[in-house]
């Protein structure tokens, strides 16, 4: 089964930058999410962007989706300590249609 | 809100025991799934059901079996634990197969 890999695969910024994580792929897919998680605690959904959508926008997150070179991006604005955590993209491909998540990108922000 | 619950947090057993991780959702989701977290690996799908009684393997299914014999409830199986079942377990639903998913807070199992 397809699975995302994340780029990369820890980050480090202070509070107020902005953290840019990225996501590739190998086969075409239905759609692609990405989800938050917290140390120790379970999965949260973040946004889910289908493979005719190009950007999408949820409060100081912005994913991009770029189909031709198989790669996603999730841009996280203005950040704050509360943003520490780990996120993991989960492309979904046409044929399974079960999201398959990377190793993910642990994100810490310093206040 | 979508809740998804985990039947423990914490869980140590002794290798060769019978565990069961059960799992329970409240929004009639179709669509459950359990996966295993390990350092370094992300997350692994050990299986997932669309239906009451159905059960597909996922990409780690050895050593696991599972159970749902109602939608809200999704069992997981260790038949004999052995220590690399040390892991922190995520039981996950969704109301379609690709749609977002709700997870629960995980049981992080200790085999000794």
């Amino acid at each position: 089964s397809q699975q995302g890999e994340e780029d990369p695969q820890a980050l480090s910024i202070q509070e107020g930058e902005n953290a840019t994580m990225n996501c590739s792929y190998k086969t075409s897919i239905n759609n692609l999410q990405w989800y938050r998680q917290n140390s120790g605690r379970g999965l949260v959904h973040l946004i889910l962007i289908r493979s005719n959508e190009r950007e999408k926008h949820s409060g100081r997150l912005r994913v991009t989706l770029d189909t031709s070179k198989k790669s996603s991006s999730l841009l996280i604005t203005a950040s704050r300590a509360a943003d520490t955590a780990s996120y993991f993209c989960a492309p979904t491909s046409g044929g399974s249609y079960i999201p398959t998540f990377g190793r993910g990108t642990s994100l810490i922000v310093h206040p | 809100d979508v809740k998804v619950t985990q039947s423990s947090r914490y869980l140590v057993k002794r290798t060769g025991e019978k565990v069961f991780l059960e799992c329970v959702q409240d929004m009639d989701h179709e669509n459950m799934f359990w996966y295993r977290q390990d350092p370094g690996l992300g997350l692994r799908l050990i299986y997932f059901s669309y239906d009451v009684k159905m059960k597909e393997k996922g990409d780690i299914p050895e050593g696991y079996s599972v159970s749902r014999e109602k939608k809200e409830r999704f069992s997981l199986i260790l038949e004999s634990a052995s220590t690399n079942q040390t892991s922190m377990y995520l039981c996950a639903s969704s109301l379609r197969a690709n749609h977002e998913q709700y997870f629960g807070p995980g049981t992080r199992l200790t085999v000794t």
